[in-house]
């Protein structure tokens, strides 16, 4: 599986906007880019995901680089509930095993009031 | 819509013991998956299933065992519980989707301590 790369902490100030990174320099053209975050004592839950052109949708938008090595989550105005790590994972969408993911460590986000 | 729970929410195991985690899924999804987190790393795929009848080894496997009889129940069974199975066990199911996300939906949680 192609890895990813994420810092191990980021920190934000409430209603600030906020770039979270992931590099990926070995991504093929098949794989998806995931964004998960989990929230502290629950389970992960799904931010956004992309191929090769921008997304946006209620949580979140993402910007995929041109040559798809890296990848950045925005969170337009962070608020303490956004406090927590989030997960920067490719899934390849070929074959029989497309449906399964790869959690690294992730990026723990804290957010300052 | 209930969504993915699982039961128990807490369990104190000793060496040696045997149990079984529950986990279900209302949302009518093929997909079903157990993952182990263990403190301060990612989350480590243990078992997945792509549909009732039909499992498939994760990572993780060694020391659990699963079964998918029907769509909506994914058991984990533990045997011979051992210290390094000290864990947060998630269940999570997800569906082939239009949009290719195959967005997985995780459960709360068991947090199991073998001692």
């Amino acid at each position: 599986d192609a890895k990813t790369t994420q810092p191990n902490s980021m920190e934000s100030n409430e209603e600030e906007p906020v770039h979270l990174p992931c590099n990926h320099s070995t991504i093929s053209g098949t794989d998806y880019i995931h964004w998960y975050r989990q929230l502290p004592s629950q389970g992960p839950e799904y931010v956004i995901h992309g191929l090769t052109s921008n997304v946006n949708n209620r949580m979140a938008s993402l910007a995929i680089a041109e040559d798809r090595k890296s990848s950045t989550l925005i969170l337009h105005r962070a608020t303490l509930r956004d406090a927590a790590v989030y997960y920067c994972i490719l899934r390849d969408a070929r074959g029989g095993s497309n449906y399964k993911l790869t959690f690294g460590k992730g990026t723990l986000l804290t957010v300052n009031p | 819509n209930a969504g993915v729970t699982q039961t128990p929410k807490f369990r104190i195991l000793k060496i040696g013991q045997s149990m079984t985690l529950q986990c279900a899924q209302d949302m009518n999804h093929n997909y079903m998956y157990w993952y182990r987190q263990d403190p301060g790393m990612g989350l480590k795929l243990i078992y997945y299933s792509v549909g009732a009848g039909i499992t498939d080894k994760g990572e993780v496997p060694n020391g659990y065992n699963v079964s998918r009889s029907t769509t909506e129940d994914f058991p984990l069974r533990l045997e011979l519980a051992a210290p390094s199975q000290t864990s947060v066990y998630f269940c999570a199911s997800s569906y082939s989707s239009t949009d290719r996300s195959y967005e997985q939906y995780f459960g709360p949680g068991t947090r199991l301590t073998v001692t």
